[in-house]
Order: structure tokens, then sequence, then C-alpha cells
């Protein structure tokens, strides 16, 4: 079945730093989307890439669909203490799965 | 978009008992979905609740341990049953409204002793 990889598993930075978290599934997909879950908190979308090779952004949040839409990246400038929490890849709602998460710690 | 309300937010429970959780969505939605997120981990779906036919579990879960009712579009329940401490957990319901967004329930925290 379908297999969603992240990568890192955990990440801390000083806030100002930037971070990358990178999701690789085993299958092509027709769309990605990522969440984010904050301590204590439950999952809130965040975005839904559909195109090869698209790119999207939000603020200081910077999202990529990989061309052969197996893989995908979310990029975020400058941290802030704001966006401490686990983020999630998930692939299309048939089978959905969601990556195992990359967990940003941003130390001020 | 959805509002979803989950209850209970936290539960302590004895080894043994059952709990049930319940989802109430602000609006009709066709599926519900039912997942386990335990400690530092990912999320798993447990099934998937269909109005007015049985709930569709995946590899793993049963029936037998997570009866699932859907009486209507806007309303769903997962029990827990015959609890054990390895069933201590954030239990998450999550529908889809619209489009393919997913959105969330504030979670149950179940601690099983």
């Amino acid at each position: 079945g379908q297999q969603v990889m992240q990568i890192p598993q955990y990440q801390h930075v000083q806030e100002g730093e930037d971070f990358t978290t990178y999701c690789n599934s085993s299958t092509t997909l027709s769309n990605i989307q990522w969440y984010k879950q904050r301590p204590g908190g439950h999952p809130v979308f965040l975005i839904q890439l559909v195109k090869s090779g698209e790119v999207k952004k939000q603020k200081r949040l910077t999202f990529q669909f990989g061309e052969a839409k197996k893989n995908s990246s979310l990029h975020i400038t400058a941290t802030q203490t704001t966006d401490v929490g686990t983020y999630f890849c998930a692939g299309p709602r048939q089978n959905f799965v969601f990556g195992p998460g990359t967990r940003l710690s941003v130390l001020p | 978009s959805a509002v979803i309300s989950q209850k209970p937010s936290r539960d302590i429970c004895q080894r043994g008992t059952s709990l049930t959780i319940q989802c109430q969505v602000d609006s009709q939605v066709t599926m519900m979905f039912w997942y386990r997120q335990q400690p530092g981990q990912s999320l798993t779906l447990i099934a998937t609740a269909n109005q007015g036919s049985e709930a569709t579990y995946e590899s793993g879960f049963v029936i037998d341990k997570f009866p699932i009712s859907r009486p209507n579009l806007t309303f769903s329940t997962l029990t827990v049953s015959n609890m054990s401490p390895e069933d201590s957990s954030i239990y998450l319901c999550s529908v889809t409204a619209g489009g393919t967004e997913a959105f969330f329930g504030q979670g149950t925290r179940l601690t099983v002793v």
C-alpha cells in the first residue's frame, strides 16, 4: 500500500532560522496535503497541492510538489516561536495516509 | 468549512471498561473518519463511518473492539471496548466538507489505568 515518509523526524532551530521538511511517497500522488498540529492541539489544514511542480506560498511558508508527484516539501523562512508544532503531509483521501510528521521546535 | 464538537475531551478509565466518544458536526457530511494518535506519533485511520451502513475498518482494527455508530449525517460515536493500557491514546474524528480538506475535532485524550 501507499507509504508516506517524512524527514527529518525532529528539527530544532533558532528563531529566525529557516526550516524545511520533506515528504516522500512510494507511489505517485494525485494530490498532497499539509497539516500543522500545535502541541496539545488537533491537526489543522494548511494547503493542498495538485499539479506537478506546483509551488504555493502562504506568507513565510512555501510548499512544493515534485515534478513526478511523489515528493513534496514545506519551507518556512525566518521561523518564529508560533511555528512550533508537528507538520504532517498526507496523501489523497481515498487511502488517506499521514506521514510520520516533523516536529519543529523553535528556540527564542 | 466544518466545526466539529468532540467529547469527552479527556478521560481516565479503568481497564476492562468501555468509553464512547461522540462527534457532532455543524453540517451534514457523507463520511466521518476516526483516527488514533499515540503519543508523539502520527495519525492512524481506524475506520470510516458511513451513514446508513456499517463502518469500514482499516487493517488492524476490528468492529468488536471499536464499534462505531453513524445514526445521521451530523453525528457519530466511536466506542473503545474492553480497554487496556495499550489503548491509551488520542482519538480524533474528522470530516471533509465540500472540498478535500480535512477538519478535525479537538480530540479525546484517553488514559487507561
